[in-house]
């Protein structure tokens, strides 16, 4: 069965220092790409990184990074230098296979950042 | 700007009344989805469509129904059927249907049954 796993409901950090949110994936498929989103008090989700699964590197979009260890199945996001604005929810997704119209959620970790 | 806008933001309907909830984007993007939030959960998948004049059902499409007649335009609307409709609707559309493309989402929708 395919499936995302976020197993921290809340973390709290302080102002300034990284933090890292885990995640862990299940799929048969070799071809998958693996996303993080944010959700503000807002609503709206916003994209911040993607990671394939053929990619050798890992992923970085600014403070972003995403720590991908493939026979592990994980897809950890890493945010250095938070800042309060960070405070959110945020969701690990999977999309699968060729025609991956479907994309799959983790239930979220909401992020408090301290100041 | 480009983007995908969902009406109403907020919705009060009483029980056995069918409501829409309007999405329409101007991304020129063929996929478009349709997912419900329950507090404290990820997203589930109601109904997708990859092109115009077709749709397939997502995990929870009881209770549900869609069209697609224009590419801009995917409306949702929840019928008496649905059984515990209160919740907040994201609708959300993607470039490719290839398994790297990101989804880009609407405000949502947060319907609230009486």
């Amino acid at each position: 069965a395919q499936k995302i796993t976020q197993t921290q409901p809340g973390m709290f950090v302080q102002e300034k220092e990284a933090v890292t949110l885990d995640c862990t994936y299940d799929t048969s498929d070799p071809s998958y790409g693996l996303f993080w989103y944010k959700q503000p008090s807002s609503g709206e989700m916003i994209f911040l990184i993607y990671q394939g699964s053929y990619d050798q590197q890992n992923a970085t979009e600014g403070r972003y990074s995403l720590n991908f260890q493939k026979a592990r199945k994980s897809a950890n996001l890493v945010i250095s230098a938070s800042q309060l604005g960070d405070s959110a929810m945020y969701f690990c997704a999977m999309r699968v296979g060729a025609g991956g119209f479907k994309t799959i959620f983790g239930a979220g970790t909401r992020l408090f950042v301290k100041a | 700007d480009g983007g995908i806008t969902q009406s109403p933001k907020y919705l009060f309907r009483k029980e056995g009344q069918n409501v829409t909830l309007s999405c329409e984007q101007n991304l020129n993007h063929d996929a478009m989805y349709w997912y419900r939030q329950d507090p404290g959960q990820g997203l589930r998948l109601i109904y997708y469509s990859q092109i115009v004049n077709d749709f397939q059902k997502g995990d929870i499409a009881e209770g549900y129904s869609v069209s697609r007649e224009k590419k801009e335009s995917f409306p949702l609307t929840v019928t008496s059927a649905q059984k515990n409709p209160t919740a907040f609707y994201l609708c959300a559309s993607s470039r490719t249907s290839l398994n790297t493309g990101e989804l880009f989402f609407g405000e949502g929708s947060r319907l609230t049954v009486l």
